[in-house]
């Protein structure tokens, strides 16, 4: 099975500031179709998780510009170029091209 | 607008058995896959099941293999996952979401295995 790491699992930052979050699949995750799916979900306190990211880069509609995704193979990032308050929460990402797996999750609170 | 709204979760005793409902609108269900998903209380994010569009074909998380069954009716827009010989530790909130990514979520179910 594929597990998914994601580093750190808390993230104080400040407003304002950018913040980055790691993501690391134990194997490849580009599919037999050539595509690569990793996704990025925010889960708000209180609230289901929300999909912010698709296929690495690809933000949903809605998502500010302000985050972003990146990355190829094993190794993913999640960006956010300035931090606001509606960003607080935990953050996933998931594999989705070896059946699914969630990586543990990263708080990100205000510092 | 995509709706996913489950239904079904309750106390159980551990042994027992329990079916979840998730129904669909805002979109044309039979054209996708759709995915059970559970968080234990403070925890994070497990898969847990998924068929296809056609219901054809599922997929199972190794800690539910064997003792839950997913399917759906396309004619009630609906997926069930059907529980059984539960556990304390299949105590969660359950969420549905639509597609091969995870695209639209429900509210979520809560289901607590314990005597």
């Amino acid at each position: 099975d594929v597990v998914m790491t994601q580093s750190p699992l808390s993230l104080p930052v400040t407003l304002g500031q950018p913040a980055s979050i790691s993501c690391r699949s134990s194997q490849s995750l580009v599919y037999s179709d050539g595509n690569t799916y990793l996704n990025w979900f925010l889960q708000r306190p209180g609230q289901s998780p929300r999909r912010l990211i698709y296929k690495v880069s690809n933000r949903d509609s809605g998502v500010p510009d302000r985050f972003s995704g990146s990355g190829s193979g094993t190794d993913f990032t999640l960006k956010i170029s300035r931090v606001e308050p509606e960003d607080i929460g935990v953050y996933y990402c998931m594999q989705g091209s070896h059946k699914y797996t969630f990586g543990q999750g990263t708080k990100l609170e205000i510092k | 607008e995509v709706q996913l709204l489950e239904s079904g979760g309750k106390l159980v005793q551990p042994g027992g058995s329990l079916r979840l409902s998730c129904e669909a609108s805002g979109f044309t269900f039979r054209t996708y896959s759709m995915n059970w998903v559970r968080q234990a209380p403070g925890k994070g994010l497990e898969w847990v099941s998924t068929i296809t569009n056609t219901g054809s074909t599922t997929y199972y998380a190794d800690s539910v293999k064997g003792r839950f069954t997913i399917s759906r009716d396309n004619s009630r827009d609906t997926v069930f996952l059907e529980m059984n010989s539960l556990r304390a530790e299949d105590t969660a909130v359950y969420y549905c979401a639509k597609g091969a990514q995870f695209g639209n979520w429900g509210q979520g179910t809560p289901v607590t295995v314990s005597s």
